[in-house]
Formats: C-alpha cells, sequence, structure tokens
C-alpha cells in the first residue's frame, strides 16, 4: 500500500508497503531540491535531489517527483524497510548558497 | 566514502562565554555552510562561505557570530558572547560547487548553554 496526501508530520508505514512523503514549497523562483534523511543524532543525509528541469527523478529504492505548477515535490520510497525509519526534510533554493528545509516528516516502519 | 566531521559532539557553556566550533569538510570542496537546529525545529541557515568571504548570512547570524577558515581544512564558527537561545544543534556542510550541487552535512555539534 502507499501513504499519499498533503504534508503529514507523521508517517506510519508497514514493512515492505511503499511510502510517499509529501512537501510543498513556496518560493516559485526555487530551481533545485533536495530529500534529506535524518536519524536521531545525526545530520541531515542527502538522498536525492532534483533540478527545476526535470518532473521526476529516480535513485535505488527512491524516487522523487516535482510539480513546480502547484510547488509541490514528493518522495517515493518503494519496499520501506526498518532502517528507513527517520525524520525526512525537503530542501529548496533558489540561491547559490542557502538552503531552505521544510518542516519534517517522522517516517515510522512497523514490522 | 568522504564525510564532514564536527568537533565537538558536545558543547556546553557558560551564558555570556565565547565558543567556537569546528569543522572539517570534505577535501576537495570548495562552498562550506553553518546550519542551527533547534530541537524539534526545522534546519536554518545561518552563512554561507566561499573563497574565504560570505556569500549569504541570514538574519541570524548578526555581529556576535563569526565564520573563519583559518587554514586548508578547518572551517569554524564562533559565538562571542552566547546568550540562552543560542542553544541548538549546529550544523556544518560543504559542497564541491555552490549551484545545484547537494550540499553535505556534518553530525552537528550540539551546544547547550547555561
Amino acid at each position: 500500500g502507499e501513504s499519499v496526501g498533503l504534508h503529514l508530520p507523521t508517517l506510519s508505514v508497514q514493512e515492505g508497503d511503499n511510502s510517499i512523503i509529501n512537501c510543498a514549497y513556496s518560493n516559485s523562483a526555487s530551481d533545485y531540491f533536495i530529500w534529506y534523511k535524518q536519524e536521531s543524532g545525526k545530520g541531515p543525509q542527502f538522498i536525492i535531489d532534483i533540478r527545476s528541469n526535470m518532473d521526476k527523478r529516480q535513485g535505488q529504492r527512491v524516487t522523487v517527483l516535482l510539480n513546480k505548477t502547484v510547488k509541490h515535490l514528493s518522495l517515493q520510497i518503494a519496499a520501506t524497510q526498518p532502517g528507513d525509519s527517520a525524520v525526512y526534510f525537503c530542501a529548496e533554493t533558489a540561491s547559490d548558497y542557502k538552503l531552505s528545509f521544510g518542516a519534517g516528516t517522522t517516517v515510522t516502519v512497523r514490522a | 566514502e568522504p564525510e564532514v566531521t564536527q568537533t565537538p559532539s558536545h558543547q556546553v557553556t557558560q551564558m555570556g562565554q565565547e565558543v567556537i566550533l569546528r569543522c572539517v569538510p570534505i577535501s576537495n570542496h570548495l562552498y562550506f555552510y553553518w546550519y542551527r537546529q533547534i530541537l524539534g525545529q526545522k534546519v536554518e541557515f545561518l552563512v554561507s562561505f566561499y573563497n574565504n568571504e560570505i556569500s549569504e548570512k541570514s538574519e541570524i547570524f548578526d555581529d556576535q557570530f563569526s565564520v573563519e577558515r583559518p587554514d586548508g581544512s578547518n572551517f569554524t564558527l564562533k559565538i562571542r558572547s552566547t546568550k540562552l537561545e543560542d542553544s541548538a544543534m549546529y550544523f556544518c556542510a560543504s559542497s564541491a560547487m555552490g549551484s545545484n550541487q547537494p550540499q553535505h552535512f556534518g553530525d552537528g555539534t550540539r551546544l547547550s548553554i547555561l
């Protein structure tokens, strides 16, 4: 199954299911977007990025979708595993230097 | 895999004291950043640094804050006179280039002001 919807601060997923984490951004000038994973006591870990001239990009078990019309970004995780439990942040930038982070979604994987 | 390293992992300081947080960015990276994260909140940009000067800074980064790259490997954040509200996780990040390149983060320094 999948969990899709508006941005939620928490997401509980059954192990093996697919996860979808949503993010809305506000700056229409943003041209580069990154998803980060943050585990307890650690710094943000890069997962995948996408430039504004693309609407989809795939990595290993992860896919990022970008809808510039509605300023929406999503991260799909296939076959969610216990090690995927973490806080996930989207980040955007419209400049060379400054990342603006979203509020984060806490993903909990149920065995 | 190369990584950003930060020291110390936890710093406890009396209010009003100076504190220096240290970072070793990834060796071939040219852009350096500091962010902070107050407990339970999102990550906030403080400052970016390139070619030995500040590229951009946020309104949080007032004149109590300074950054320095004292040698070819370290990148430091100094807070001159700490306040209680400076208590947070401070993350250093670096990127190979500035534009359209992922920033890679260290595991942070937890700063506790008493």
